[in-house]
């Protein structure tokens, strides 16, 4: 059972344009849900990650929209380049035995291509 | 700073075959991770330990095992190796306070033929 579901699995994207993937879950349980960003031959990198306690988080042309009550959270990437051209993959973590431990449960991913 | 080391970065197996994945940090982070990627699959957690001497199971741990006797290395071996466990192995590694992220190393690819 997939814990956390993404879509789309692929997009492609106009340079200048805004990308958008969506995430949603099932658990209450998990308290931060962070975004990583993959490049090929590279291990996943955090991108930006946020809190259920705000609805949105911004860090450069990186936004976080969250919707507790929907369950659902989405990246948004303005003005895409096409050096961001990578997989994304959403995650969200739950505590384990009430520590700060972060275990984390990954999105499928979407293959995101800028053309130029 | 190297951050997490993985090594070998690829590796061909024939079915049955041992070997071990080694995986170091240099961050003294108490907890490390191993995960799985396949190919429209996610990252899928294999095993994650919390600190040296102490490991536990995560989503998929049949055929693998692993040990955690410093702080710096958690290696991951695969005893019998089967065309199943063909994949891409990421460790990854995360300071212990707060919401800190998990630093991934650049992965091994493994066939298994």
């Amino acid at each position: 059972q997939q814990q956390v579901k993404q879509s789309p699995q692929s997009l492609i994207v106009q340079k200048g344009g805004i990308s958008i993937i969506n995430c949603a879950y099932e658990n209450t349980a998990f308290d931060y849900f962070p975004w990583y960003q993959q490049f090929p031959g590279k291990g996943p990198a955090l991108l930006i990650a946020i809190r259920p306690d705000v609805s949105e988080k911004k860090e450069g042309r990186f936004t976080i929209s969250f919707n507790k009550s929907a369950k659902q959270f989405s990246l948004h990437i303005m003005d895409s380049q096409p050096g961001d051209s990578a997989t994304y993959f959403c995650a969200a973590s739950t505590r384990i035995r009430g520590s700060t431990l972060g275990r984390l449960y990954f999105g499928r991913g979407t293959q995101l291509t800028v053309w130029p | 700073n190297a951050g997490v080391t993985q090594t070998p970065k690829f590796r061909i197996l024939k079915i049955g075959q041992s070997m071990t994945l080694q995986c170091t940090q240099d961050m003294n982070h108490n907890y490390m991770y191993w995960y799985r990627q396949d190919p429209g699959m996610g990252l899928k957690l294999i095993y994650y330990s919390v600190g040296a001497g102490i490991t536990d199971k995560g989503e998929v741990p049949n055929g693998y095992n692993v040990s955690r006797s410093t702080t710096e290395d958690f290696p991951l071996r695969l005893e019998l190796a089967a065309p199943s466990q063909t994949s891409v192995y990421f460790c990854a590694s995360r300071g212990a306070t707060g919401a800190q992220p998990q630093h991934f190393g650049d992965g091994t690819r493994l066939s298994i033929l």
